[in-house]
């Protein structure tokens, strides 16, 4: 099941731009989660938004979440060719133990 | 680094055969998931096992089957190979402490099945 949907699919700026990318999801949660994936690697965590929480930063990363409209939003500042990645939500769907990922935005920063 | 090991890195294998994937957690981990990820259906959640018991089924088809060891190193088993199933197979870990704390990935199994 796909619980997070990502939107855009796909999004292409400049170095320099911010970039925002944002989340919808279904169910009640207990957290949310961005990562990120880098072509044919392995996810990495950004950062986790528990529930009770709004808004969350770390580094040039500002994530927000309204539980009211299930959604999530994260916004890289000043993007660099190096944030050229797949960027993915996942939420622990009705408060469960596993994380269910979105199909993602693919991101790309050009120089 | 995350810390998590999975090998084989690429496995090349014909319909109908099976194989083992391994997947070492991160030290101090308790928790394992599988996930497969394909261009069509996405990263899809197989299973999760915590301290070497089953703790959340996903899409897992009944062809795959998977376990934990007492040293918490888990291997995903796939049989009756199908074209359908070539993908990416990861394995993440988690402290796991009743919440859900971070995932950390391996760079994962690239499965093509000819």
């Amino acid at each position: 099941s796909q619980q997070g949907e990502e939107d855009p699919q796909a999004l292409s700026i400049q170095e320099g731009e911010n970039a925002t990318m944002n989340c919808s999801y279904k169910t009640s949660i207990n957290n949310l989660q961005w990562y990120r994936q880098n072509s044919g690697r392995g996810l990495v965590h950004l950062i986790l938004i528990r529930s009770n929480e709004r808004e969350k930063h770390s580094g040039r990363l500002r994530v927000t979440l309204d539980t009211s409209k299930k959604s999530s939003s994260l916004l890289i500042t000043a993007s660099r060719a190096a944030d050229t990645a797949s960027y993915f939500c996942a939420t622990d769907e009705d408060c469960q133990t596993a994380l269910i990922f979105g199909k993602g935005t693919t991101l790309s920063v050009s120089s | 680094d995350s810390g998590v090991t999975q090998t084989p890195k690429h496995l090349i294998t014909a319909t109908g055969q099976r194989v083992t994937l391994r997947c070492s957690p991160r030290s101090g981990d308790l928790s394992v998931y599988w996930y497969q990820q394909s261009l069509d259906q996405g990263l899809q959640f197989l299973i999760q096992y915590y301290n070497g018991e089953e703790r959340a089924k996903g899409n897992i088809l009944e062809r795959f089957s998977a376990q934990q060891f007492p040293d918490l190193h888990s291997e995903l088993n796939l049989s009756s190979l199908e074209l359908g199933d070539s993908a990416l197979y990861f394995c993440a870990s988690s402290e796991w402490t009743g919440e859900n704390s971070p995932l950390h990935f391996g760079n994962g199994t690239r499965l093509t099945v000819t």
